[in-house]
């Protein structure tokens, strides 16, 4: 089943405590996203990468990093999460052959950092 | 940068027709899409269209598209309790792709 996955699902944490949230597909996508939701913003672009070793900063990459070693991995890293950074985030993925841009999307994981 | 936005809620009977509106500010936006967000889950794309169009019919959903006023429509015929969410309006520039704030839509049976 095609499909991107996202873990954990839901995570609580502590303001400064390193964490790292996975993200895979299995569609051999080139293209990989990051989002966060936040009521009333909608989603908005964090990072995104158009391959492999390939990255470049969305709307709001303060206070996250990534890495795309893999085609189908596309970890999201937080050094060191702050309040602020409680949210809803999603991975999304798609190929940029033929219908551009139709991203398919992770379950989403819920952060809550205190 | 460039703004997609739409009204945050609405709410219709069961059996009559909604409409979601939606308006963005990208002229050299290429592909604008309609996700659909139930509770807990991520989103799912409901359907497209190409800016060249003005309109595409999906069984109960219909979209419209007026290019010269940026202007997007998502029209669900029969809206049934089951169509209940949140609805997201999305423009694909070149590399990255911009959500609205998502309207919320509510069928009362």
């Amino acid at each position: 089943e095609a499909q991107v996955t996202q873990n954990p699902r839901y995570l609580i944490t502590v303001t400064g405590k390193k964490l790292t949230v996975t993200c895979s597909q299995n569609m051999n996508h080139e293209y990989m996203s990051w989002y966060r939701q936040d009521p009333g913003l909608g989603l908005r672009q964090i990072y995104y990468s158009m391959n492999v070793e390939v990255t470049d900063k969305g709307d709001v990459p303060e206070g996250y990093k990534v890495s795309r070693k893999e085609k189908r991995n596309f970890p999201l890293i937080l050094e060191s999460p702050s309040p602020n950074q409680t949210s809803l985030y999603f991975c999304a993925s798609s190929s940029t052959s033929g219908r551009a841009y139709e991203q398919y999307f992770g379950p989403g994981t819920r952060l809550t950092v205190t | 940068g460039e703004d997609v936005e739409q009204s945050l809620f609405l709410s219709v009977r069961e059996g009559d027709s909604s409409v979601i509106n939606c308006t963005y500010t990208d002229s050299s936006s290429t592909y604008l899409y309609w996700y659909k967000q139930e509770p807990g889950a991520g989103l799912q794309l409901l359907t497209y269209i190409f800016s060249n169009m003005d309109m595409k019919q999906d069984q109960r959903l219909t979209v419209l598209l007026n290019k010269k006023d940026k202007h997007l429509s998502l029209r669900i015929a029969d809206t049934q309790t089951g169509d209940s969410a949140i609805y997201f309006c999305a423009d694909a520039g070149k590399i990255d792709m911009r959500f609205g704030a998502g309207t919320r839509l509510t069928v009362k049976p």
